[in-house]
């Protein structure tokens, strides 16, 4: 079966500007998280939408937003990006909230803020 | 929070050889944790998982150790391949709120 598909993979965007993401998950899961990676921080935890609700959320400023649809897609938004923003964002799916067993990660989308 | 850490940046061992690399976390309400692996350009592959329940768990090749005493995790890897090259990272299950949280990493390279 389809893994989790994240697009667009390779992303430059100016500072000031805003940016959406998309996730796609496996077929039948319905807990999409997001985090946000760097080679300083590592991987931080952005948020966790599950049947469309936001479940958890992580340490990060406002510019940073998400959504899941009915499908269980998800798209996450940052707006006003900053230098500092530029990162890995990876995804992951799951069967039920929390992760765990089945917690499958897609390749990430690779964003570059000049 | 959970606070889960790796204890070494880099890791380099002989091919054929054992790999282990460690993990240190700090809430101990912790209940499941898991290893990942992350070859470059791709995203987190699941490798083994473990529940505080046990403290011992094999897989193809490779054993997680758990010792909740002090708060420790390790991952074995039983005779290192080339193929094992990879960044590894151990996350914490956060049963409060349900969230992982990971550590910074640690780069296994395998010697020819």
């Amino acid at each position: 079966k389809a893994g989790v598909t994240q697009t667009p993979r390779y992303l430059i965007k100016t500072r000031g500007q805003q940016v959406t993401l998309s996730c796609s998950p496996i077929s039948g899961h319905r807990s999409v998280s997001w985090y946000q990676q760097t080679p300083g921080q590592g991987l931080q935890f952005l948020f966790e939408y599950f049947s469309e609700t936001q479940r958890n959320k992580g340490n990060f400023p406002g510019r940073f937003s998400g959504r899941q649809f009915s499908n269980s897609r998800s798209e996450m938004n940052v707006s006003t990006l900053e230098l500092g923003d530029s990162a890995l964002y990876l995804c992951a799916s799951s069967l039920v909230p929390g992760g765990g067993y089945g917690y499958t990660f897609g390749s990430g989308t690779r964003l570059t803020v000049v | 929070g959970e606070s889960v850490g790796l204890h070494l940046p880099t890791l380099s061992v002989q091919e054929g050889d054992n790999s282990i690399i460690n993990c240190a976390y700090s809430n101990s309400a912790s209940d499941y944790f898991i290893w990942y692996k992350q070859e470059s350009g791709k995203g987190p592959q699941f490798i083994i998982d473990i529940r505080s329940n046990m403290d011992k768990r094999q897989g193809q090749r490779v054993t997680v150790l758990l010792n909740k005493t002090v708060k420790h995790l390790s991952l074995q890897i039983a005779a290192t391949q080339p193929g094992d090259s990879a960044v590894y990272f151990c996350a914490g299950f956060n049963n409060a709120g349900n969230m992982l949280t990971f550590g910074g990493g640690t780069r296994l390279m395998v010697k020819p």
